[in-house]
Parts: structure tokens; sequence; C-alpha cells
């Protein structure tokens, strides 16, 4: 139940393609993160969502709070060289600061 | 604005070797903790702290330990490397209290031989 299930484990798209991640579990949720890794780097968070059905947009990148509160999408739009990096899903754990992680989407944006 | 620093950035031990991974955050952050991130595992937690003189174990305690005598300090000691602590660590910061942003440092690749 604490864990998720981030899919697919890796994208290899070309440049201008949009892109859609995904991210599941067993149990409910209030919040979903999705934060990126460029290589080299530590994540930074790119969205965060608070309520079932909440749609929020970045720039070219949208996320989706799933109604049922069990899933959460992410989609980048025209996708650019930059984009490469690993996507990663990630919750708060039974109230706390503590962050679980999905185990990641790695894209591959070829120019 | 430094953020979340890390160092050392690589670090190769060998077995049995003990050494300190240091982390130091300058946005007062009460909350701080230490992932690993292995190939397609993600990331997952060993070890956090809530606030100065308070750790806890998380996902994958075992063979780290950790100390919190200061809000800004929050060091990973390995006190006897083993091959199967080969990894990137990573150092992370936030404010107190759920769904608040996760800073994250550079992160220390280690390799144990």
């Amino acid at each position: 139940g604490q864990q998720l299930n981030q899919s697919p484990q890796s994208m290899f798209i070309q440049e201008g393609e949009d892109v859609s991640m995904n991210c599941t579990s067993s149990s409910i949720f209030n919040t979903w993160l999705w934060y990126k890794q460029d290589p080299g780097e530590g994540p930074v968070l790119l969205i965060a969502l608070y309520k079932a059905g909440e749609l929020t947009s970045n720039g070219r990148l949208t996320a989706q709070f799933g109604i049922t509160r069990k899933d959460s999408f992410l989609n980048i739009s025209a996708s650019i060289p930059s984009d490469v990096g690993i996507y990663f899903c990630a919750r708060t754990q039974g109230g706390s600061e503590k962050l679980v992680f999905g185990k990641g989407t790695k894209l591959t944006v070829n120019p | 604005n430094a953020g979340v620093t890390q160092t050392p950035k690589f670090q190769v031990l060998k077995t049995g070797q003990s050494m300190t991974l240091q982390c130091a955050q300058d946005m007062n952050h009460e909350y701080m903790s230490w992932y690993r991130q292995d190939p397609g595992m993600g990331l997952r937690l060993i070890h956090y702290s809530v606030g100065a003189g308070i750790t806890d174990q998380g996902e994958v305690p075992n063979g780290y330990n950790v100390s919190r005598s200061t809000t800004e300090d929050f060091p990973l000691r390995l006190l006897s490397a083993a091959p199967s602590q080969t990894s990137v660590y990573f150092c992370a910061s936030s404010r107190q209290g759920i769904d608040t942003e996760a800073f994250f440092g550079q992160g220390t690749r280690l390799t144990v031989v």
C-alpha cells in the first residue's frame, strides 16, 4: 500500500512529441508531487497537487490528481532536448514530511 | 544562495572503511533527510530529522548513522563500508509541515570496492 507504481520506466521520443507518464498506488493520498532530476543533479519539484481532480500546469507541463486519489498523470507537450532526465512521482507519508518516491521514468529526447 | 550543499561529490572507499557524507543547508529548514538512489529503484529514504537533536530511521537505515546537532547540518556516517552501499546519496531539506517543497543537494556518488 505504501509503494508507488510509476510507468513507463523509460521513454525514447523525438523532439516535438508529447509525453505522458503516470503513477498509481493502492492507497489513497492527499498529495501528489512530481519531481524532475537532470543528469548529475538532485531532483527539483515541478508540480504539486493537493486536491482530487486538480489539474495544474507549469509551462509545457500539466499534471492531474486522479479523481480516485490513487493516481496522477504528468504530461509534457512539444518536448525539447532539455526535457531529458528522470521524472519522479512522490507523495508524503502518513501525515509527515517524509517523501516516498516512485522508481522514476527516464526520458530521452532525440533532436 | 547556496541551498543544500553536499560534500564530497565523489568518493571511493575500500570495504570496511568509514566515512562521513556532509550535508548543510542555509534555509533554516527544520526537516532534513538522506536518500540513496540506485538504478531502477528510485530514491529510498535512509534517515531523517525533524529538528536539531531528533533523528529517525527511514526505509533503508542499516549500515548508516546520523546525528543532528545543529539546524544547518545533517551528516551521514558509514561506519564500515560495504559494496552494497555503492550508490548516489542525496540530502534534502524542507520547512516543517507536510506538503512543503523538498530541496535536494547535488548528490554524492560513492563507490565501495
